[in-house]
């Protein structure tokens, strides 16, 4: 089965630094989420895109976060300056349309220092 | 409040028992999704429910969307169960449609 990618799997930073996680989608799914996931707690939605184009960014912290796909296919999700309150496990998901099943990546564990 | 509820958070286990975990939501959805996350932290999707029931081997989900609540059930449990269930739902009313999320129910099964 097709799966998503993302890279790192682990990353760790020291605060103040610029960190930057990839996800590739599974071929031909227009939809792509980022998620950020606190110790503990569920996952929360950072930004969703429909190709190129960003749906929702409401909870990304844009002084900070940002995001893009420029071709609609990868996407990159950067951090800068990373804070300690950053470590968390960061997701990529993607579906072939809105509404649909997800697949979700294996996260990119973030450690700030 | 939580939009989306699971119950138990924790759950320990022997292998072979009958295992349920709840989600109760507070939001208008489109869809409902089971999740099951391993240590390692991928998750995998399980079921995406919006009315009934839906069975894939030893897993069974059920939605009442009435009472909107769904239950995720797991008959033979067997160690290898042992993860984080995540209910997850889509809200309905348009706009974007990135999940919301319950914080998970911790499940062990002991041999």
């Amino acid at each position: 089965e097709a799966e998503v990618a993302q890279s790192p799997r682990y990353k760790i930073t020291e605060k103040s630094q610029a960190v930057a996680f990839w996800c590739d989608p599974i071929s031909g799914h227009a939809t792509l989420y980022w998620y950020r996931q606190i110790l503990g707690q569920g996952p929360e939605l950072l930004v969703q895109f429909q190709d190129e184009s960003v749906v929702d960014d409401s909870q990304l912290p844009k002084d900070r976060f940002s995001a893009e796909r420029l071709k609609g296919v990868d996407s990159t999700l950067k951090i800068q300056p990373a804070e300690l309150g950053d470590s968390a496990m960061y997701l990529c998901a993607s579906a072939s349309a809105r509404g649909v099943r997800a697949f979700f990546g294996q996260g990119t564990r973030l450690t700030v220092v | 409040k939580n939009e989306v509820e699971q119950s138990p958070q924790n759950l320990t286990a022997q292998e072979g028992e009958f295992i349920t975990i709840n989600c109760s939501y507070s939001v208008g959805i489109s869809a409902l999704h089971w999740l099951q996350q391993h240590p390692g932290g991928g998750i995998v999707s399980l079921f995406m429910l919006s009315s009934g029931k839906k069975k894939h081997g030893r897993l069974i989900a059920t939605i009442n969307i009435q009472e909107k609540h769904s239950s995720l059930h797991i008959t033979a449990s067997h160690p290898r169960d042992s993860a984080v269930y995540i209910c997850a739902v889509s809200r309905s009313g348009g706009g974007a449609d990135g999940l919301t999320f319950g914080k998970g129910t911790h499940l062990i099964i002991q041999p």
